[in-house]
């Protein structure tokens, strides 16, 4: 049973504009929340996180929102530049070692 | 930076052959983890350790196993390799509770 979802195989946004992934989990226990990078033939590198206790953490051009009633959960890249194209996993964490990754969003970034 | 090193990019196997995929990390960290990612199926836990001797089954552990002599050092073993164990497999390793978890580059093992 998949526990955390990424329902967006794909996602494509012109240079400059804004890119919003999603991701949705189904478990009120998880305590922590990821956002992975990967390109191709590399392994994943992690992006940013948040607490189950935040609602938003900002690093630079990514931003992360977690809405805990919907259980819900957007990473924000602005401006998207063609660098950001890649595969992007969320990924959830409870009592502090299980990790549940999502099945990933392939962002493409247009010039 | 945190160092996870996996011995082998690529690897070329035939079914029913034993496979050894190493893994090094070079951080002092406890908790060690083997991936599988497919399409479609995002990445999925095959097994974990968090500590030296310690393993734990994941969500997929059959038709593997795993050992851990070492501390910076997480082996994962195909018994006997199948044609469905075709896949990219991911190391990686967490310095502790709620750590974010550090990623080898990946072995793509084709298995034939």
């Amino acid at each position: 049973d998949q526990q955390v979802k990424q329902n967006s195989p794909s996602l494509s946004v012109q240079e400059g504009r804004i890119s919003i992934l999603n991701c949705d989990y189904t478990n009120s226990m998880f305590d922590y929340f990821l956002w992975y990078k990967k390109y191709p033939a590399e392994g994943p590198t992690f992006l940013i996180s948040i607490s189950s206790i935040k609602d938003k953490n900002e690093d630079g051009r990514f931003t992360v929102f977690l809405n805990k009633s919907a259980k819900h959960l957007s990473l924000h890249i602005v401006p998207s530049q063609p660098g950001d194209s890649a595969v992007y996993f969320c990924a959830a964490i409870k009592d502090g070692n299980q990790f549940y990754f999502g099945t990933g969003t392939s962002l493409t970034v247009i010039p | 930076d945190v160092k996870v090193t996996q011995s082998s990019r690529y690897l070329v196997k035939r079914t029913g052959e034993k496979v050894f995929l190493e893994c090094v990390q070079d951080m002092d960290h406890e908790n060690m983890f083997w991936y599988r990612q497919d399409p479609g199926l995002g990445l999925r836990l095959i097994y974990f350790s968090y500590d030296v001797k310690m393993k734990e089954k994941g969500d997929i552990p059959e038709g593997y196993s795993v050992s851990r002599e070492k501390k910076e050092r997480f082996s994962l073993i195909l018994e006997s390799a199948s044609t469905n164990q075709t896949s990219m497999y991911l190391c990686a390793s967490s310095f502790s509770y709620n750590s974010p978890l550090h990623f080898g580059n990946g072995t793509r093992l084709t298995v034939t």
